[in-house]
């Protein structure tokens, strides 16, 4: 079994500054993390991944997260926020690499406003 | 990365009528095929997963008979909701599963559906 908990539901910042987005999983096998975005009325967008090798990650547009086993988490960061950045972002898990129960489970989402 | 095509983007029909939706994978070979819906402000929920070649996997809850499913090929799979109501309007995104090797699921552009 796996899950995922998004503690923010909405989060504010303003632009450049640090963004935090919260995510914590649980999985009976080790597990691969991802971080989606979501514009509004789009899919979602791969932002990066975690599959077991390096725990920093880094992915597209100054994003980044660090894989922590000890505490089962998998926040994403940026240093400087941008207005760009404004969007709903998914925390994401698997616990199959690709085999035939190959299923995702998403967390709630966070919605991430920018002010100018 | 692989690419998802989602077609048609928005889509307003008649209580009653029927629509179809399409989901590609332009570079890939796709032999499974997810199919979510999202609510506003919510995640998304997993309603059936497309096996080419053989009958959809629908999760609990998800009629069978009011959202169809074909995948035909490997590079096409089909989500048609039968007899539309107003209950049925809300937003569409398919997934295409990996291809060996890959962690990632890809993931078309949505699809919005507004029944009137």
């Amino acid at each position: 079994a796996q899950s995922v908990t998004q503690l923010d539901s909405h989060v504010s910042v303003s632009e450049g500054t640090p963004v935090l987005l919260r995510c914590n999983y649980s999985s009976s096998y080790s597990p691969s993390l991802f971080w989606y975005v979501q514009h509004p009325n789009k899919g979602l967008q791969l932002l990066l991944k975690y599959t077991s090798a390096a725990t920093l990650v880094k992915g597209i547009n100054g994003f980044e997260a660090e894989f922590k086993k000890s505490e089962t988490s998998f926040h994403l960061t940026k240093p400087s926020a941008h207005m760009s950045d404004a969007a709903e972002y998914f925390c994401v898990v698997t616990a199959n690499s690709g085999g035939s129960n190959y299923k995702l489970t998403f967390g709630k989402g966070t919605l991430l406003t920018v002010n100018p | 990365g692989a690419v998802v095509s989602q077609h048609p983007s928005w889509v307003i029909c008649k209580s009653g009528t029927s629509v179809k939706i399409e989901c590609r994978s332009l570079d890939f070979q796709a032999t499974t095929m997810f199919w979510y819906r999202q609510f506003p402000k919510q995640s998304l929920m997993l309603m059936a997963t497309s096996n080419e070649g053989s009958k959809a996997t629908y999760e609990q809850g998800v009629e069978k008979d009011k959202f169809l499913i074909n995948h035909a090929s490997l590079t096409l799979s089909t989500l048609t909701v039968t007899s539309a109501h107003p209950e049925d309007s809300s937003f569409y995104i398919c997934s295409a599963r990996p291809p060996t090797g890959v962690t990632e699921a890809f993931f078309g552009q949505g699809t919005r559906l507004t029944v009137v």
